[in-house]
């Protein structure tokens, strides 16, 4: 089965600091792999996906992550946090042999101090 | 391009009453998702539509819950009858297709308050 971990629910940065969220994904086939972001009372806006092309994939806002399979990792960075930056971050993942299912992390939910 | 319209935006409702969610997802997307969002967690899918055909609603509790999605464009999401465990940001979204490699795009959500 297919799972998502997010490695702390809750991260506190200063601004321009650099921004680290951590996501490690279970699956037994490639995955193809997420980073949303929803500010509050709002949809999930899509920040960046893996879909087996650069393993190094760049978003919008600045942000970026890196697929590491040999880590079963997908971390979520940016160099320089903005105090728009504050929000909650979910990680994904989707897989052929699930239907295509999106199976979504708990969150982490980024604080950015000025 | 207008993206996926939900509404109400809110709700509250007592417990035993019963409530419904509609969603007009993006034009053009065949695939359409409803979502259970619990405060601190990440979304669960409830059912996921192709068209007008469920693909998956393994994961919705069809004692309570019901869906439809007539003409294979817009969608409604029926709870009756509403318990406590129900309140949640029930979230729509879609794609174009049945691409695993494809956005899903994503409403604003309904936020459902059950007292």
């Amino acid at each position: 089965a297919q799972s998502v971990t997010q490695l702390g629910s809750h991260v506190s940065v200063s601004e321009g600091a650099l921004v680290l969220l951590r996501c490690n994904y279970s699956s037994s086939v490639p995955p193809y792999l997420f980073w949303y972001v929803q500010y509050p009372n709002q949809g999930l806006q899509l920040l960046l996906k893996y879909t087996s092309a650069a393993t190094l994939v760049k978003g919008i806002n600045g942000f970026e992550a890196e697929f590491k399979k040999s880590e079963t990792s997908f971390h979520l960075t940016k160099p320089s946090a903005h105090m728009s930056d504050a929000a909650e971050y979910f990680c994904a993942v989707r897989t052929p042999n699930t239907g295509n299912q999106f199976y979504f992390g708990t969150g982490t939910s980024l604080t950015v101090i000025p | 391009e207008a993206g996926v319209a939900q509404s109400p935006r809110y709700k509250i409702i007592e417990k035993r009453q019963s409530v419904a969610f509609w969603c007009n997802p993006i034009s053009g997307h065949a695939t359409l998702y409803w979502y259970q969002q619990i405060l601190g967690q990440g979304p669960k899918l409830l059912i996921q539509f192709q068209n007008n055909g469920v693909v998956d609603d393994s994961q919705l509790p069809k004692d309570r819950f019901s869906a439809e999605r007539l003409k294979g464009v817009d969608s409604t999401l029926k709870i009756q009858p509403a318990k406590l465990e129900d309140s949640a940001v029930y979230l729509c979204a879609s794609n174009r297709g049945a691409g695993g490699a494809e956005t899903q795009y994503f409403g604003p959500g309904t936020r459902l308050l059950v007292l």
